[in-house]
């Protein structure tokens, strides 16, 4: 498997929470893609962070980036229910490809 | 608006028919993908296009054909439908450098 992580897993946390998600991948990238997903919609990028950023922040959201141990995190803060979703990470085989390999992603409910 | 329109949204198939889900683009992207996801899984890359005329095999080709007539179309096609073949299928386009775009899904169901 591409991922460190072999199986979907669920988070649930009252609004207003901070969360952290976390991702390790086996083969080389240069970018970790972060995408949520709605139900019954397609993923939507959130936050992508490259290899020369450590760190990536988008409003409530936080990325981050460790090569060395192959790992990416995905952090929100203050969460809100609107936050309720599915969220991957990818990474990009090859160099400008576009081509991704998502890990099996964390499902987060977020209770008012 | 940069959009990618997935026909049909859904569809019920027999086991051994032939199956054609398409994907259209007004983004003019140079690249397209085409995914599937399984429940409670993430995506897998089956075929890829860079170019019109052109396609590439992605990570789980088998099974699988792609079709790329012009820019702004690409087709995925299943000769001969398999149970295993039930799951969700999202195009997505690209722009150079750019991450990838995807469509809203189309729900395939083999019987």
């Amino acid at each position: 498997s591409q991922w460190g992580e072999e199986n979907l897993q669920a988070l649930s946390i009252q609004e207003g929470e901070d969360v952290t998600m976390n991702c390790s991948y086996k083969t080389y990238t240069t970018v970790v893609h972060w995408y949520r997903q709605d139900s019954g919609r397609g993923p939507a990028l959130i936050i992508l962070i490259r290899s020369n950023e450590r760190e990536k922040r988008s409003g409530r959201l936080r990325a981050t980036l460790d090569t060395s141990s192959q790992s990416s995190s995905l952090s929100i803060t203050a969460a809100q229910c609107e936050d309720t979703a599915v969220y991957f990470c990818a990474t990009e085989t090859g160099a400008n490809t576009g081509k991704l390999t998502f890990g099996h992603g964390t499902i987060l409910r977020v209770h008012p | 608006e940069a959009a990618v329109t997935q026909s049909p949204r859904s569809k019920v198939a027999v086991t051994g028919g032939k199956v054609t889900l398409s994907c259209h683009q007004t983004n003019n992207h140079d690249y397209m993908y085409w995914y599937r996801q399984d429940t409670g899984h993430g995506l897998r890359l089956i075929h890829y296009s860079y170019v019109a005329d052109s396609t590439e095999k992605g990570d789980i080709p088998d099974g699988y054909k792609a079709s790329r007539p012009s820019q702004e179309n690409f087709s995925l096609i299943l000769e001969l439908a398999s149970l295993s073949q039930t799951a969700v299928y999202f195009c997505a386009t690209r722009d150079n450098n750019q991450a990838p775009l995807f469509g809203e899904g189309t729900r395939l169901s083999v019987l």
